[in-house]
This record gives structure tokens, C-alpha cells and sequence, in this order.
């Protein structure tokens, strides 16, 4: 069965980076791509932007170009998300989901990153 | 601001039906297939439907989809306690070169 499981919560001071690891199982994972989602608490879902697991290509949200970055490590089948300059507004638990674009038909588990000094 | 436009809450007695609607323009919804996703409290969203009105493979037919114009709704039938969830719209948006989903509607069975 798809599995997509996701690196622990995060603790990280303004300014900081994070990196969240979203490892897939049960299908050939350059067959699709992966996108990360976010929610801020109590908040709605906000993409992010996707990587194709086939040859690398990204596509992000306008407004988080220049501080996010995704990569992919198709030997062990893991996309990976990387925000930098983190504020206490990145604050929210980061989901990975399968698609380069809705629908997402199968999401990790969520990993909650905290910005706080 | 969310561009996808939902209402905040509905609730309706178990059994009953509802409906949430999903309002955008002809940028997303007017020109793009909509999904919809349930959260359950504390747990990552679930594909519920996908092009506007299918049904991934394990979800009951008591839930359905449909879009007219530049709106989609979601309708679900015989209400569960279960059903009490967060409900999200999501398309693409042609103008803004994004994926995105609307602000979400929280389903109260009472």
C-alpha cells in the first residue's frame, strides 16, 4: 500500500533553516510527483509548490520563492522540503502529498515545525 | 484570503444531508477540475472527490461532488458523528500559476 512517512517535529529559532523528509512506499516513485502542503494552527491548507520525482523539475508558491527548496533522493525514494530565514509565521505542520497538483491522493503523516526563540 | 470561497461552518442533524459549497472564478474553478478533501481532527486531509464529481476507490457514495460555472459543492447524505471534520475545495488557478484550496468549512453533526 502507498505509505508516505515523514521525518519528527522540528524546534527552530527566526532565522533558522529546517529540513523535512517525506519517505515513499508501495509505488515507483519516479512515477509521480510530490508536493508539500501547510497549515498553520488553526489555520486552512496553503501549498507550497512540488517537485517531480522523475527529473527534478520544481514548481513554487510565489511566496515562498527564495526561501524554499525541494529535492528528491530517488535511491531511497524521499523528497525532501527545505525552508531557510524561518519567521514564527512558518510556524504549522508540513505535509507531503503524491501529485504535482490536486488531487493529492495520498498525504504523510504532517511534521510540526515551531519557530520560536 | 483564501481565492476559493467557502463557508466557515454548517452543520445539520445525523442522518440528514448537507452541503458545502466551493465559490471561485473562471481563473480556477470556471476552467479547472475541483477536489475536495475532509480532515478529521488531528489527522493529515483525505481525497474525498477528485474531477469534480469522482470517487476515489473506499469512499462511500454518500458522498458527491458537482460543479457548475465558476461554483462546486459537496454533498453528503446520512450523516455521521464521523463525518464531523474540516472540508477543503482545491483547483488550480490559472492567474496566479498556483494550487489552491479554499478556506475550509467546519462540519458539525449535531
Amino acid at each position: 500500500q502507498v505509505q508516505l512517512v515523514q521525518s519528527g517535529a522540528e524546534v527552530k529559532k527566526p532565522g533558522a533553516s529546517v529540513k523535512v523528509s517525506c519517505k515513499a512506499s508501495g509505488y515507483t516513485f519516479t512515477s509521480y510527483g510530490i508536493s508539500w502542503v501547510r497549515q498553520a494552527p488553526g489555520q486552512g491548507l496553503e501549498w507550497m509548490g512540488w517537485i517531480s520525482a522523475y527529473n527534478g523539475n520544481t514548481n513554487y508558491a510565489q511566496k515562498l520563492q527564495g526561501r524554499v527548496t525541494m529535492t528528491t533522493d530517488t535511491s531511497t525514494s524521499t523528497a525532501y522540503m527545505e525552508l531557510r530565514s524561518l519567521r514564527s509565521d512558518d510556524t504549522a505542520v508540513y505535509y507531503c502529498a503524491r501529485g504535482t497538483g490536486h488531487p493529492f491522493d495520498y498525504w504523510g503523516q504532517g511534521t510540526l515545525v515551531t519557530v520560536s526563540s | 484570503q483564501s481565492v476559493l470561497t467557502q463557508p466557515p461552518s454548517v452543520s445539520a442533524a445525523p442522518g440528514q444531508k448537507v452541503t458545502i459549497s466551493c465559490s471561485g472564478s473562471s481563473s480556477n474553478i470556471g476552467n479547472n477540475y475541483v477536489s475536495w478533501y475532509q480532515q478529521l481532527p488531528g489527522t493529515a486531509p483525505k481525497l474525498l472527490i477528485y474531477e469534480n464529481n469522482k470517487r476515489p476507490s473506499g469512499i462511500p457514495d454518500r458522498f458527491s461532488g458537482s460543479k457548475s460555472g465558476t461554483s462546486a459543492t459537496l454533498g453528503i447524505t446520512g450523516l455521521q458523528t464521523g463525518d464531523e471534520a474540516d472540508y477543503y475545495c482545491g483547483t488550480w488557478d490559472s492567474s496566479l500559476s498556483a494550487l489552491v484550496f479554499g478556506g475550509g468549512t467546519k462540519l458539525t453533526v449535531l
